[in-house]
C-alpha cells in the first residue's frame, strides 16, 4: 500500500520570509497524483495545490510551489512572503489507480508577526 | 461553491451509545468519503461511498458502519461508541469520472468525545 511521509511534524516561519514542507511517498505506480491540504485551525480543509506525475513542471498557484522528484518521490511545498492567514496544519496526499487518497501526519506550520 | 456540511461541529457521547454523524453536500457528487483525523496520524479512511447504496470499507472500518440512501447525504454510524472512538471525524466528497486529479471537498469537521 501507498504511503505518505511528512517529517516535520511542526514548521515556523516569520512573516514575509519562505518555507518548505517536506513530504515523501512510497509506491510502485507510475501514474499519480500528489496533493497539498491546508487545515486552518477550526476552519475547513482546503486545497492549496495539486500535481500530476506525468508533468515534469512544477506547478504554482500564487505564492504556493512544489518541488516535485518523481525519482525521488519526494513532494514539497513551498510557500513565499509568508502570511499570518498561512498558519495552519498542511497534509500532503497521494492519490493512485484505485482512486483512494493516502495521507502524511501533517505539519502544523506556525508563521510569526 | 461546493458545500459540504455536517450535522454537529462538538458532540459529546457516553460509551456504550449509538452515535450517529451526518454529512450533507450540495454538489450531485457521486462519491463520498468518511475520514477520522488523530494527532500523529494524519486522516484515515473509514468508509467511502462510489454512490446510492454503495458503500466500500477504507483502512480502519471496524466499529463503524455506514448508510447512503440519498445521493447527498452519507451517515457515519458508530454502533456502541467506545472512548478509543474520540477523535475528529472528517467527511469528503468527490465528483465521479474525469481524471482522478479532482478535488475532494472537505466539511468542517465533528469533533466527538466519548465518556
Amino acid at each position: 500500500a501507498q504511503t505518505v511521509t511528512q517529517s516535520q511534524p511542526e514548521m515556523s516561519v516569520q512573516e514575509a520570509e519562505t518555507v518548505t514542507l517536506s513530504c515523501t511517498y512510497d509506491t510502485s505506480e507510475s501514474d499519480y497524483y500528489l496533493f497539498w491540504y491546508k487545515q486552518p485551525p477550526s476552519r475547513q480543509m482546503i486545497l492549496v495545490i495539486r500535481q500530476e506525475a506525468y508533468k515534469q513542471q512544477n506547478a504554482t498557484e500564487n505564492r504556493f510551489s512544489v518541488n516535485f522528484q518523481k525519482a525521488a518521490k519526494s513532494f514539497s511545498l513551498k510557500i513565499s512572503d509568508s502570511q499570518l492567514g498561512d498558519a495552519a496544519m498542511y497534509f500532503c496526499a497521494y492519490r493512485g489507480n484505485n482512486n483512494d487518497m493516502r495521507f502524511g501526519a501533517g505539519t502544523r506550520l506556525t508563521v510569526k508577526p | 461553491d461546493v458545500k459540504v456540511t455536517q450535522s454537529s461541529r462538538y458532540l459529546v457521547k457516553r460509551t456504550g451509545e449509538k452515535v450517529f454523524l451526518e454529512c450533507v453536500q450540495d454538489m450531485d457528487h457521486e462519491n463520498m468519503f468518511w475520514y477520522r483525523q488523530d494527532p500523529g496520524l494524519g486522516l484515515r479512511l473509514i468508509y467511502f461511498s462510489y454512490d446510492v447504496k454503495m458503500k466500500e470499507k477504507g483502512d480502519i472500518p471496524e466499529g463503524y458502519s455506514v448508510s447512503r440512501e440519498k445521493k447527498e447525504r452519507f451517515s457515519l454510524i458508530l454502533e456502541s461508541a467506545s472512548t478509543n472512538q474520540t477523535s475528529m471525524y472528517l467527511c469528503a466528497s468527490r465528483i465521479l469520472g474525469g481524471s482522478s486529479y479532482n478535488e475532494q471537498f472537505f466539511g468542517p469537521g465533528t469533533r466527538l468525545t466519548v465518556l
